[in-house]
């Protein structure tokens, strides 16, 4: 079993939608959460980064944590084209190593 | 947010050459960094953690001998392809940690498109 696990997708959705995409981990020892957003040939970007459970809102973009069910979620409102990447959930538990998800294909269409 | 900042951006070089990329934190200190390769549509792969002063630790199956990190400062490491044959022709990501504040957040360079002929 994979740390973390990713729906790899793709996942197309239309313009204004609400998007959400999910991880879930298997180590409990795991206590920061990130979400980056890679485009092709670039490097991912960190759009969110939370290390308590509950809601964090940045924007269009809200991560969501519930450490009880070992489960993490991006939300982002009302999607863009420009959203169309793919997004990688990221978790460490401090220790210098980083699991990350295989990413999820998204496409928002115009 | 934080910016790491890697070079170059794409790289084309002959078979058996050697090629430098360098990762630097522009405004933070890293103590760990790490190196990534990735495929197209595919995945992040962990290839070494490069630790300031000291000797980086590869994954398994990654020749060390051929990936040379070096680690010389808190703001700078560099990955070394040495003897590059088209087989390591790929895209290659490097990231920092920024620990300042209690934090434990990771930031991404641009990655370099290396393409040997």
């Amino acid at each position: 079993q994979k740390e973390v696990e990713q729906d790899p997708g793709p996942l197309s959705v239309p313009e204004g939608a609400i998007v959400s995409l999910n991880c879930t981990y298997s180590n409990s020892a795991f206590q920061y959460f990130m979400w980056y957003r890679q485009y092709s040939r670039k490097g991912p970007e960190l759009l969110m980064y939370t290390y308590s459970s509950g809601n964090k809102e940045d924007g269009r973009f809200t991560a969501q944590v519930d450490k009880s069910s070992k489960y993490i979620s991006l939300f982002i409102r009302d999607s863009q084209p420009s959203d169309s990447a793919t997004y990688l959930c990221g978790a460490t538990s401090g220790t210098y190593k980083y699991i990350f998800g295989t990413g999820t294909r998204l496409k928002v269409l115009a | 947010g934080a910016v790491v900042s890697q070079h170059p951006s794409w790289v084309i070089c002959k078979s058996g050459t050697s090629v430098k990329i360098e990762c630097r934190s522009l405004d933070f200190q890293a103590t760990t960094m790490f190196w990534y390769r990735q495929f197209p549509k595919q995945s992040l792969m962990l290839m070494a953690t490069s630790n300031e002063g000291s000797k980086a630790t590869y994954e398994q199956g990654v020749e060390k001998d051929k990936f040379l990190i070096n680690h010389a400062s808190l703001t700078l490491s560099t990955l070394t392809v040495t003897s590059a044959h088209p087989e390591d022709s790929s895209f290659y990501i490097c990231s920092a940690r920024d620990s300042g504040g209690g934090n434990e957040k990771l930031f991404f360079g641009s990655g370099t498109q290396l393409s040997v002929l």
